[in-house]
């Protein structure tokens, strides 16, 4: 079974400040990892996502990630908050059904973006 | 840029009555999902469908629940007899890969209270 944690419910950045979002994951597996954003009253995005290749994935929006196994985290960050970033971000593990992809979520953690 | 659409955006029904979730994937998707988040919770899956039949589904979709391709393009969640608890917003999905690195697109969710 795979699962993961998003350590914090709630961040808060200044515009122009570093974005760090952090999640832990486990599986019993090398896993897929993802990270989702859904702005209010939009769907989910997809931000980035690991799949083995890459440690250091980069995505849309300037956001990017880095996969440590020794650490089992999948922390996502950003250089410098935009106010469009205000959303809530979902750390993601894919698992495999064998035939179709199964996504496990964490909580989520609301990316709060002051002036 | 192709996207998965779901009607309707909300839908209001008293305890009891049957519901109808519609979605349209992606067109040349093959797998497609159903998922939930009930107001300040996880997004939990619900079930997945390969080849006009569901691959795996959750302890949440009981006999309640259903899901249909009845045509080439729609994607259908129904269930039967409402109740307080099925609350939430439902996510449709599709993706065209599956494994562990499939990709889901999402829609923007349609939002069900129940009365």
């Amino acid at each position: 079974a795979q699962s993961v944690t998003q350590l914090d419910s709630h961040v808060s950045v200044s515009e122009g400040t570093p974005v760090l979002l952090r999640c832990n994951y486990s599986s019993s597996y090398s896993p897929s990892l993802f990270w989702y954003v859904q702005h209010p009253n939009k769907g989910l995005q997809l931000l980035l996502k690991y799949t083995s290749a890459a440690t250091l994935v980069k995505g849309i929006n300037g956001f990017e990630a880095e996969f440590k196994k020794s650490e089992t985290s999948f922390h996502l960050t950003k250089p410098s908050a935009h106010m469009s970033d205000a959303a809530e971000y979902f750390c993601v593990v894919s698992g495999y059904t064998g035939t179709a992809s199964k996504l496990t979520f964490g909580t989520g953690t609301r990316l709060q973006v002051t002036l | 840029e192709p996207e998965v659409t779901q009607t309707p955006s909300h839908q209001v029904t008293q305890m009891g009555q049957e519901v109808i979730l519609r979605c349209v994937p992606i067109s040349n998707h093959l797998y497609f999902y159903w998922y939930r988040q009930i107001l300040g919770q996880k997004v939990e899956f619900l079930v997945s469908f390969y080849n006009n039949e569901i691959s795996e589904k959750s302890e949440i979709f009981d006999d309640q629940f259903s899901v249909e391709r009845p045509d080439g393009s729609n994607f259908t969640l129904k269930i039967r007899s409402t109740k307080l608890e099925d609350s939430a917003m439902y996510f449709c999905a599709s993706s065209g890969v599956s494994g562990q690195a499939g990709e889901l697109f999402f829609g923007e969710g349609s939002r069900l209270t129940v009365l």
